[in-house]
């Protein structure tokens, strides 16, 4: 079946330590998309990309990196920058132009922070 | 730029009630726009979107939404729930602004059913 892999579901970080989550898709989905999840805060853009080796920052971009080497890869790495890194965190992806008309999501990734 | 409001951040239905939930957006262009369901600690998954056409639009789960453009709503409706709808429920917008074509969500509308 086709659809959206974010591994790991949970995950535990020490204060100071990169991490990078993973996102894999096999839709063929050009555009791939991570938004990060807090309480009463809806989703917030952190980065997308639209097509293989290329990137755009979202509303929240400080403290993330991401890459895409691969149309069906997109992880994202947060860094010891990012101030207040524990949230949950999704993936999504979706076709591109006239396209894309709806994005598909992951079922998260919760980081915390300790 | 694109954004959404959704006024309600929690509402409270008894089962087997309707419920309306509000999603007002902005943009000076033309939109997509989209409801959303999370169920705790899920991904999201489409109920429904609007596109072009008809202005009402019927979704999975028994849900519709109308969009009006003279008042920039697309709010959400079900003429009776049921205990699993209580859910966490998204509004979206994305322009059609091709090279620009991120969503941009609502704050989000928790749904709890009473029974």
């Amino acid at each position: 079946d086709g659809g959206i892999t974010q591994s790991p579901k949970y995950l535990f970080r020490k204060e100071g330590q990169n991490v990078t989550l993973s996102c894999e898709q096999n839709l063929n989905h050009d555009a791939m998309y991570w938004y990060r999840q807090d309480p009463g805060q809806g989703l917030r853009l952190i980065y997308y990309s639209q097509i293989v080796n290329d990137f755009q920052k979202g509303d929240i971009a400080e403290g993330y990196s991401v890459s895409r080497e691969k149309k069906e890869s997109f992880p994202l790495t947060v860094t010891s920058a990012q101030k207040n890194p524990t949230a949950f965190y999704l993936c999504a992806s979706s076709l591109r132009g006239s396209l894309n008309t709806e994005a598909f999501f992951g079922q998260g990734t919760r980081l915390t922070v300790v | 730029a694109q954004s959404v409001t959704q006024l309600d951040s929690q509402v409270p239905v008894f089962e087997e009630a309707p419920v309306e939930l509000r999603c007002n957006y902005s943009s000076s262009v033309s939109v997509y726009l989209f409801w959303y369901v999370q169920y705790p600690n899920q991904g999201l998954q489409l109920l429904l979107k609007y596109l072009s056409g008809s202005t009402l639009v019927k979704g999975i789960n028994g849900f519709e939404a109308e969009f009006n453009k003279s008042q920039t709503s697309f709010h959400l409706r079900k003429p009776s729930v049921h205990i699993s709808d209580t859910a966490e429920y998204f509004c979206a917008v994305k322009t059609l602004n091709f090279g620009n074509e991120k969503l941009t969500f609502g704050t989000g509308t928790r749904l709890t059913i009473i029974p």
